[in-house]
This record gives structure tokens, C-alpha cells and sequence, in this order.
């Protein structure tokens, strides 16, 4: 059975920590995974991996991508409370396998 | 748990036809959103559903397209006429409050208009 799982569920650090969250998946035929901050409305894109061992980062945020151990992080440096929302992590091959996401808060 | 459920998977049809996507949420959640992914503009929600009542539509790009919730284990969106730029995949996502308003997403139904 196709699956994406996500972890923790939920966390709840300080301003300034650094959080890395965990994406595992076993989808056949996999094409590639993607992160996604849901905040009010409709997630926004952050990355998109189809690669192993090669980190893409925008700001403070980055994510890898390991194709032989089935998972992806997300890591956030230096949090700030913007930051907190739901972070959703999608595999894809023809169709779409999202995970129940990780709930990020940050506090001041 | 079967998730929320989504149909078609795929669907190719050729401009000016209509086309209808269905979901099923998952049982017990009572509010459903329908999203679009679109290269351009990625995630982009159309409508929300609270107790199968339409909440926000404001993200429906126009008329022709058109959503409705007759129960609470069914919707679907239709869109007729189709476009060429309707060509996207479509989400179906369902939450419940007891759930923290976590929301689960479908698989998607991957429309192209020719």
C-alpha cells in the first residue's frame, strides 16, 4: 500500500531553534516529493525533490531528498513565529500521496 | 480508513466538453475543500465546504465552474464548458475539527483539456 508518513505531528519550539521535520514514504514508482507550508487558505509550494543528496534551500528553509532510505527533512533554522503552520509533504508518481502533515508552532 | 477518495484518476477530454470530478470525503469530517495545482500558480483552493454547506467560493475562477456538496459523503466540481487552461490537477481535501483541522488530501484527478 502506497503511504506518506509524516513526523513528529506536532511541535512547539521557541523563536531562534532550529526544527527538522520528517517525511518517510513507499510509493511505487516514485517521481518525486514535494513540501508545503498550509497556513489559512491553500498550501504554498517550498520544494520540489527528485534527486537523492542534493539540498535545495530558500532562506532559511532547506530539504533533501534519500531515494535508497525512502524519506525527505525539512529543516528551518532560526525560527521565527511566521513559521508556524501545518507543513505537508506530498510523494508523487502518477497520483498525489500527501502525508497528514506536521504541525509546527513557534512561540516568542 | 480508505482516505478521501477521488475520481476519476485521469481524464482527457477535448475543449468545450463537461467535465465532472467527484470526491468522497472521509467519513465524519465535515468540512471539504476542493483545490487546483497548477505550475503557474500552484495550490489554489476553489471552494470550502462546512456541513455540506458552501462557506467560500471566492477561489472559483469563474462560471463555468460549479460545485456542489448534496450530502455529507459526496461532492463534486463541474466545469462546463472546459478549457484548455483548466488542464490541472485537482485536490479534494477533507477535515474535522476534532482533528485540529488537519487536513487530508486526496490523490488528485489529473485533468487535461485538448
Amino acid at each position: 500500500e502506497d503511504k506518506v508518513v509524516q513526523s513528529p505531528l506536532s511541535l512547539v519550539v521557541h523563536e531562534g531553534d532550529t526544527v527538522t521535520l520528517n517525511c518517510s514514504y513507499e510509493v511505487t514508482n516514485f517521481r518525486s516529493l514535494l513540501w508545503y507550508k498550509q497556513e489559512k487558505k491553500a498550501p504554498t509550494f517550498l520544494f520540489m525533490l527528485t534527486s537523492s543528496g542534493i539540498e535545495k534551500k530558500s532562506g532559511r528553509l532547506s530539504s533533501i531528498l534519500d531515494k535508497k532510505e525512502l524519506f525527505s527533512i525539512l529543516n528551518i533554522t532560526a525560527t521565527q513565529t511566521g513559521d508556524s503552520a501545518v507543513y505537508l509533504c506530498a510523494a508523487t508518481r502518477n497520483q498525489f500521496y500527501f502525508g497528514t502533515g506536521t504541525s509546527l508552532t513557534v512561540i516568542p | 480508513d480508505a482516505g478521501v477518495i477521488q475520481s476519476p484518476r485521469h481524464e482527457v477530454t477535448e475543449m468545450g466538453q463537461e467535465v465532472t470530478l467527484r470526491c468522497k470525503p472521509i467519513s465524519g469530517h465535515n468540512s471539504l475543500f476542493w483545490y487546483r495545482q497548477t505550475m503557474m500558480r500552484g495550490l489554489e483552493l476553489l471552494i470550502y465546504f462546512n456541513n455540506n454547506v458552501p462557506i467560500d467560493d471566492s477561489g472559483m475562477p469563474e462560471d463555468r465552474f460549479s460545485a456542489k456538496m448534496p450530502n455529507a459523503s459526496f461532492s463534486t466540481l463541474k466545469i462546463q464548458p472546459s478549457e484548455p487552461r483548466d488542464s490541472a490537477v485537482y485536490f479534494c481535501a477533507s477535515s474535522h475539527a476534532r482533528t485540529g483541522q488537519r487536513t487530508y488530501f486526496g490523490p488528485g484527478t489529473r485533468l487535461t483539456v485538448t
